[in-house]
């Protein structure tokens, strides 16, 4: 399989806790996004990544929130002092950057459950 | 698997018939427009994707239209079989490729 990957798929954590989650988009693609979905919602977008670089960040990812893309390649995204807010999907989308239309692809999301 | 779209939309046929979905999108200046599925449990899967250059682009089994005027999308499911049971969502590109989405719209195929 060659799509977009996230791990884990599922986290129950306690309030409080740090959670990592990591995201392995398609092996050319150099864009890599992060976005939320809560239920009955859209998604929303987060933060996005060129290669090692973090160009956006949506006003919705607070400082408790951090996202890494360091070599360019996999993504890890970082919530510390989980909040019940927190409980979502995150997903996880990557693309080509150059193509005139260049749809995102993403994973099928690591659900976090805070407690 | 989750349950999703507790307060969505929700269009009901019949297999076999086809299927309209639509969607208003905010941005006049976005250019480029998608078309998502996502089944429950799942990520978001491309279906069809229109340029604001054009008006009318067909897939397999699938046509998007886009109104610019009136800042309107939709999409039309030929056929339409149990397996498209789905939320659809239409997404916007702003700035730097990103997209934002629309809340989504239930689709039921009764057999």
């Amino acid at each position: 399989d060659t799509g977009v990957s996230q791990n884990p798929r599922h986290k129950i954590t306690k309030r409080g806790q740090n959670v990592t989650f990591r995201c392995d988009p398609i092996s050319e693609h150099n864009r890599l996004y992060w976005y939320r979905q809560t239920l009955g919602q859209g998604p929303e977008f987060l933060t996005y990544f060129q290669n090692e670089a973090q160009l956006e960040k949506s006003r919705l990812l607070s400082d408790r929130f951090s996202a890494e893309r360091p070599k360019g390649s996999f993504s890890t995204l970082e919530i510390q002092r989980t909040e019940q807010g927190d409980s979502a999907m995150y997903l996880c989308a990557s693309s080509l950057v150059g193509q005139a239309n260049s749809p995102l692809h993403f994973g099928n999301g690591t659900r976090l459950t805070v407690t | 698997g989750e349950s999703v779209g507790l307060h969505l939309p929700t269009l009901s046929v019949q297999e076999g018939d086809n299927s309209i979905i639509n969607c208003a999108y905010s941005n006049s200046a976005s250019d480029y427009f998608i078309w998502y599925k996502q089944e429950s449990g799942k990520g978001p899967q491309f279906i069809i994707d229109i340029r604001s250059n054009m008006d009318k682009r067909q897939g397999q089994r699938v046509t998007v239209l886009l109104n610019k005027t009136v800042k309107h999308l939709s999409l039309q499911i030929a056929a339409t079989q149990p397996g498209d049971s789905a939320v659809y969502f239409c997404a916007e590109r702003e700035y730097g490729n990103k997209l934002v989405f629309g809340a989504g719209t239930i689709l039921r195929v009764k057999s």
